[in-house]
């Protein structure tokens, strides 16, 4: 069966610093996506970046970044220099290959402070 | 480029009555998930269909029952509605011919029960 961990529930942060959340999943499939969404008070989910599973590497994306570890089955999200429009839930999400249901994790509460 | 659209979005019924919620996926697109969350809760998935046939069911009660009609729309039907059905309702939909599966999430549908 999929799992996915999302271990911190809440997380606050001073404007300008750099925070981390953490993902760790579980899937018995070889191959399979991972994915992290934002979901800002309005409620609409946006994603944020697909990681296929044979692809390892680091990927960053403005103030974004995201490490993928197989080996411990992690898929960390970085923000660097966190700013107040950061402050949303995120989700990490899995989903098997071919039109299968993504499988979410309880989300992390990111805080934001000016 | 077009979205995915959800109508109504915001949508107040009493306990026991019923509700219709509608999903219009992006042009082409031929498979179309419902996922419904509950508040501070994580998306789950209820119920999926691919090219009008059910492809997939998750935790769907008995009292909602979906469909999708020839142009690849969906609605989700709800029957005696109880308060622990207000939630943020979801539609997604994705290409089988797309390398990827990422599903694209609509704006969601609120849905509260008084």
């Amino acid at each position: 069966a999929q799992k996915v961990t999302q271990a911190q529930t809440e997380i606050s942060v001073v404007e300008k610093e750099d925070v981390t959340l953490d993902c760790v999943y579980e899937t018995r499939d070889t191959t399979y996506y991972l994915f992290w969404y934002k979901q800002p008070p309005s409620g609409e989910l946006v994603f944020l970046i697909r990681r296929n599973s044979f692809d390892e590497q680091n990927e960053i994306s403005g103030r974004y970044s995201w490490n993928f570890q197989k080996s411990t089955s992690s898929f960390n999200f970085t923000i660097t220099a966190s700013q107040v429009v950061d402050s949303a839930v995120y989700f990490c999400a899995l989903s098997e290959v071919g039109n299968t249901p993504l499988v979410f994790g309880k989300g992390t509460r990111l805080s934001v402070i000016a | 480029a077009a979205g995915v659209i959800q109508s109504p979005r915001h949508l107040i019924k009493e306990k026991r009555e019923t509700a219709t919620l509608k999903c219009y996926p992006i042009p082409r697109h031929d498979t179309v998930y419902w996922y419904q969350q509950g508040p501070g809760q994580d998306p789950q998935f209820l119920i999926s269909f691919y090219e009008k046939m059910q492809s997939d069911k998750g935790s769907i009660p008995d009292r909602f029952s979906a469909q999708q009609f020839s142009d690849y729309h969906s609605e989700l039907n709800m029957s005696s509605l109880e308060l622990g059905d207000s939630a943020l309702y979801f539609c997604a939909s994705t290409s089988s011919g797309q390398r990827h599966y990422e599903q694209y999430f609509g704006p969601g549908t609120r849905l509260t029960v008084t």
